[in-house]
């Protein structure tokens, strides 16, 4: 059975960093792009970043404009799992944070709160 | 980037109704859609993806088409099962964008 843990999420003021996780079991997990949405409780869904796969010439990252220069995403293969360092939070990007795999993929999300 | 519109935001339907949703992209995107299933409280679920092709495990009820900038996903026979939010996910290009949702409620 395939499994992915999102962690990391908790209180934080603004302007401070955090880095969350999702580790990934019952998968070939090298072999999958790691993708991160976020959604405010009660409202849409929003794409934030992915790392592509490591083979070849990867792994590429990619942003949304939102938190590109703010968000670093990254995975470790060896440990079967990715991460997203968030620095310069903001008030907005408080949400509920999922890791994503394969499109069928999810994490149970973990919860992002900004605030001072 | 690819923005992508939905409709309608809202639809109420009786169990056994055909329920159809519309999703537009901002320009083409081929093939590259997907449409999830998301309940209050869990993660979305996948349903269908490459605008056609359905998710392992999901009934035969729902049904995607559409290529280029319209889509639509299709419920037949809606059972009460079916409630929730639906989305549409772009994966032509980064960043990977969301329609707005469309919530299916129940009468």
């Amino acid at each position: 059975e395939v499994q992915l843990l999102d962690s990391g999420g908790r209180l934080i003021q603004p302007g401070e960093s955090l880095r969350l996780s999702c580790a990934a079991s019952g998968v070939a997990f090298v072999d999958y792009a790691v993708s991160w949405v976020r959604q405010v409780p009660g409202q849409g869904l929003e794409w934030v970043s992915a790392v592509s796969a490591a083979r070849g010439s990867g792994p590429h990252t990619y942003y949304a404009d939102s938190v590109k220069g703010r968000f670093t995403v990254s995975r470790d293969d060896s440990k079967n799992t990715a991460y997203l360092q968030m620095s310069g939070l903001r008030v907005g990007d408080s949400a509920l944070y999922y890791c994503t795999m394969g499109l069928a993929f999810w994490g149970r999300g973990t919860l992002v709160t900004v605030s001072s | 980037d690819i923005q992508l519109t939905q409709s309608p935001s809202f639809v109420s339907a009786s169990v056994g109704d055909r329920v159809t949703i519309t999703c537009r992209a901002s320009q083409g995107i081929r093939n590259y859609l997907a449409w999830y299933q998301q309940r209050p409280g869990l993660a979305p679920s996948l349903l269908i993806y490459d605008a056609s092709s359905l998710h392992s495990g999901v009934p035969s009820r729902f049904s995607g088409s559409g290529f280029g900038t319209e889509f639509t996903l299709t419920i037949n026979s809606l059972q009460p099962e079916d409630f929730g939010t639906y989305f549409c996910q772009q994966l032509n290009s980064y960043p990977q964008t969301f329609g707005p949702g469309t919530k299916v409620d129940i009468k």
